[in-house]
């Protein structure tokens, strides 16, 4: 049971550079989110996506784009990559109030 | 403003030792309290829920404590291995239907288990 999935693990982007991180999840939840991890910051929202052809503002979404593909896939897009948006990617999905399941990561290195 | 707080911020102890891990949070309507493990290099793990009528719950070596009254919560760890050696994160849930269930972190506890 794979959970939720992230592509890639590792990049590196040049500034201005643009990406996309792809998620999907494969344990039929409706909503699923973004969040990014700094040192000392702990986990912030980027974007979340409450159900299927819904999505919203998190609380760090400047220079982030996102799209709800279909009920298992999520995907966070980079237009124009800064030196700030160097950071550690999570994707995670629940269903209702339940309990988070999370990826394992991507990680985004901007030159 | 809804907050949560953990604390310390790093901990340091030699294996066998038990610990306490503090989370106090400012969260309302408040519907639930997770705490989440997260191992270097990966994504955080769930070990418990609290909910506003339990008090305690326990999962093997780890007990969670929440006082919704002073809304503060605990974790402890009893008889610690080096595998505990981790993150570890409060998350606390506000009511659905007021803020559509809305997640609010801690910026984790870092746990170091010495051999």
């Amino acid at each position: 049971n794979a959970g939720v999935t992230q592509t890639p693990k590792f990049q590196v982007l040049k500034t201005g550079q643009s990406m996309t991180l792809q998620c999907a999840q494969d344990m039929n939840h409706n909503s699923m989110y973004w969040y990014r991890q700094d040192p000392g910051m702990g986990l912030r929202l980027i974007y979340y996506s409450a159900s299927e052809g819904t999505t919203d503002k998190g609380e760090v979404p400047n220079g982030y784009n996102v799209s709800r593909l279909n009920k298992r896939e999520f995907s966070l897009r980079l237009e124009s990559a800064a030196p700030s948006q160097t950071s550690v990617y999570f994707c995670a999905s629940r269903e209702r109030d339940g309990e988070l399941f999370f990826g394992e990561g991507s990680r985004l290195t901007v030159l | 403003k809804n907050q949560v707080e953990q604390s310390p911020q790093s901990l340091i102890i030699l294996e066998g030792k038990n610990c306490t891990l503090q989370c106090n949070y400012t969260v309302s309507p408040f519907s639930n309290l997770r705490w989440y493990k997260q191992d270097t290099g990966r994504g955080p793990v769930s070990l418990t829920i609290m909910t506003f009528s339990e008090n305690t719950k326990s999962n093997g070596r780890y007990t969670a404590t929440l006082d919704a009254d002073t809304k503060q919560s605990s974790l402890h760890i009893t008889a610690s291995q080096l595998s505990d050696s981790a993150s570890y994160i409060c998350v606390v849930s506000a009511v659905r239907g007021s803020t559509l269930g809305r997640l609010y972190f801690g910026r984790g506890t870092q746990l170091t288990v010495w051999p």
